[in-house]
């Protein structure tokens, strides 16, 4: 089964306008964490934001945000104010902390997104 | 900013050819991951290893081989490449934080 389901393989937003990238997930792990990642053109993994699954607050780094709701088993990444460069594949990752899967970051299917000017 | 190495960037190969991927981090980091991507898909974690001399195979099953003599060093080895070993290999190491750090990738064209 899909642990980490991304469903929009493609997103565009206008410049300077926000923009929602979904993410869910599944596990049985009571402790565990989520990553978003950004992979531009030229193929390099760009970590953008961590959120525990303890963590009571969203997590927030500059322009991104992370809309985590535990109970429905989401973790959306929200960017504020886009600029052309945040045009790229987006990553949606989880980290399990428990048995075989200790460490290992799972991946999502990855959003392109396209900021347009 | 990490620093976390991959060599070569690109390369294009004949098949049959034996390659090593180079991946080398000055973190300190114990532990190690080889991720292959085709283009515009979702990475997928061939090999880890959280030590020295400790090396596991990923979900995806793969062919190539890996090594960790050395805790800055894990490259990745595949004896006879075939034109189906095409796609992006990324290297990633982590400490105790949960972020994964990324290497450049090695882009791989078998012809």
């Amino acid at each position: 089964a899909q642990k980490i389901t991304q469903t929009q393989p493609g997103m565009f937003v206008q410049e300077k306008e926000a923009v929602t990238l979904d993410c869910t997930y599944d596990t049985s792990d009571q402790s565990y964490g989520l990553f978003w990642y950004k992979q531009p053109s030229s193929g390099e993994m760009i970590f953008l934001i961590y959120q525990g699954s303890y963590d009571e607050q969203n997590a927030t780094e500059g322009r991104y945000s992370l809309n985590f709701q535990k109970a429905r088993k989401s973790a959306n990444l929200v960017i504020s104010a886009s600029q052309l460069g945040d045009s790229a594949m987006y990553f949606c990752a989880m980290r399990e902390r428990s048995g075989t899967s200790y460490g290992k970051l799972t991946f999502g299917q990855g959003t392109i997104l396209t900021v347009h000017p | 900013e990490a620093d976390i190495y991959q060599t070569p960037r690109y390369l294009v190969i004949g098949t049959g050819k034996k390659i090593t991927l180079e991946c080398s981090q000055t973190m300190g980091h114990d532990k190690m991951y080889w991720y292959q991507q085709d283009p515009g898909m979702e990475l997928h974690l061939i090999h880890y290893s959280y030590g020295v001399n400790s090396t596991e195979k990923g979900d995806l099953s793969s062919e190539s081989t890996v090594s960790r003599i050395r805790t800055e060093h894990f490259p990745l080895t595949l004896e006879s490449a075939r034109p189906s070993h095409t796609s992006q290999y990324l290297c990633a190491s982590s400490e105790y934080t949960d972020e994964q750090y990324f290497g450049p990738g090695t882009r791989l064209t078998v012809t």
